[in-house]
């Protein structure tokens, strides 16, 4: 199974701030013959279901807004929220979707100063 | 619109079989997999399996000898029946539709005497 490590488990930043937060698996999840990376990014607010940010390591689903980047390659991705708001509390986590089982990262939880 | 609706026993019994069912609507079940997320209360997402547009499914590998994921394509539903249950198996269980994005509002499931 392709394991998935998320760094750091939480942080706590004041708004305004830029936060970033890692996603590393255990193997590649590029697949050569379209070169798309099969991990996604999903936040989970107190109370409520996740809710899918990212798809394709970058590609941001309808709705959400900007400051939400998501960039890497291969191993390595990387979650940027590039000017933190107060509704940003939230757990995150990284899925891939490269191979079943399907594997969720254990999360980065999220706290505003 | 898209929706996605958990239902089963809120408490269980230990070595008991779980049975939930996920009842879809806005999309039909031959052209979009769905599929069951659970969360132990106060912890991480957890990929449990999934049931394939064409019928085939995946499981977690560590659940795959007491889990069954089926369906129902006449009545729009997606069945989850896991047996042996024991108290870590206490915590929330989704259904998902990952094109798109779509969860379940999630169903709580107590393993208790």
């Amino acid at each position: 199974d392709i394991v998935m490590t998320q760094t750091p488990s939480s942080q706590a930043v004041s708004a305004g701030e830029k936060v970033t937060m890692s996603c590393k698996s255990s193997q590649s999840l590029l697949y050569s013959e379209n070169k798309k990376n099969y991990l996604a990014w999903y936040q989970q607010k107190p109370g409520q279901s996740p809710k899918l940010l990212i798809s394709w390591a970058s590609t941001r689903e309808s709705g959400v807004p900007d400051r939400f980047i998501g960039s890497g390659s291969g191993t390595d991705f990387t979650l940027t929220i590039s000017s933190v708001q107060a509704e940003d509390l939230a757990v995150y986590y990284c899925e891939q979707y490269y191979d079943t089982p399907f594997t969720f990262g254990s999360g980065t939880k999220l706290e505003i100063k | 619109q898209v929706q996605l609706t958990e239902s089963g026993p809120g408490l269980v019994h230990p070595s008991e079989t779980l049975s939930l069912t996920c009842t879809v609507s806005g999309f039909s079940l031959t052209g979009y997999s769905v599929y069951w997320v659970r969360q132990p209360s106060g912890k991480g997402l957890e990929w449990m399996g999934r049931m394939r547009y064409n019928g085939d499914t995946s499981y977690n590998s560590a659940l795959k000898s007491r889990l069954s994921i089926s369906r129902d394509t006449s009545k729009n539903q997606v069945f989850l029946k896991m047996n042996s249950l024991q108290t870590d198996d206490t915590g929330t269980y989704y259904c998902t539709r990952p094109t798109g994005g779509y969860w379940g509002q999630g169903v709580m499931v107590t393993v208790s005497s």
